[in-house]
């Protein structure tokens, strides 16, 4: 079955530091540019970052630029996304998403609470 | 950053009902526009690409229509399955936004 299964999502301080991790099965996902794009509670949809397939080219929305890194594993077949300096605006679901913009799989998302 | 605004915000339509989503981007995106569902409690499906390309295996009453800076997502016959905030998303530049969803329920 092609998925993406993400983890590392939990609670976390203000100002602390979480990794998602993203596990891709059914393809290969060293083939595709992949994205994380994540949800606040009851909102709308945001993209965080993408990387290119073989790791040299990555993009984040300004809101995350300085404090999350987006980066992948294409021997393992996984995608990381290190936060650090974790407000509580990035309270959210975390999705991994296979593609750059083009987001045709979606895994079922981690859930990343910010909060003392 | 290239603003997505989407109308209605939610609507309530009978089954078999013809339902119409709109979406205007600030700036001029060509075809480079998608649609994804989203159910409820489920992670978002991409229903629809370039504008107006079917992805394999959605249902043909799904249809997307538009270019430039306006869009429409029409469903031809609403059935209980579309329950669900659909939303559109720009593929032409950085950074990638969706629109705000639209909610779609059954009366």
């Amino acid at each position: 079955e092609v998925q993406l299964v993400e983890s590392g999502g939990g609670l976390v301080q203000p100002g602390g530091s979480l990794r998602l991790s993203c596990g891709g099965s059914g393809f290969t996902l060293s083939s595709h540019w992949m994205s994380w794009v994540r949800q606040a509670a009851g909102k709308g949809l945001e993209w965080v970052a993408n990387i290119k397939p073989d790791g040299s080219v990555r993009n984040y929305v300004d809101s995350v630029k300085g404090r999350f890194t987006i980066s992948r594993d294409n021997a393992k077949n996984s995608l990381s996304l290190q936060m650090s300096s974790l407000r509580a605006g990035d309270t959210a679901v975390y999705y991994c998403v296979r593609g750059g913009g083009h987001f045709d799989l979606w895994g079922q998302g981690t859930l990343v609470t910010v909060s003392s | 950053d290239i603003q997505m605004t989407q109308s209605p915000s939610s609507l309530s339509a009978s089954v078999g009902d013809r339902v119409t989503i709109t979406c205007r981007a600030s700036q001029i995106i060509s075809s480079n526009l998608l649609w994804h569902q989203q159910r409820p409690g489920e992670a978002p499906n991409l229903l629809i690409y370039a504008a107006s390309t079917l992805r394999s295996g959605v249902p043909s009453r799904f249809s997307g229509s538009g270019s430039g800076t306006d869009f429409t997502l029409t469903i031809s016959s609403l059935q209980a399955e579309d329950v669900a905030t659909y939303y559109c998303q720009h593929n032409n530049s950085y950074p990638r936004t969706f629109g705000q969803g639209t909610r779609v329920e059954i009366k």
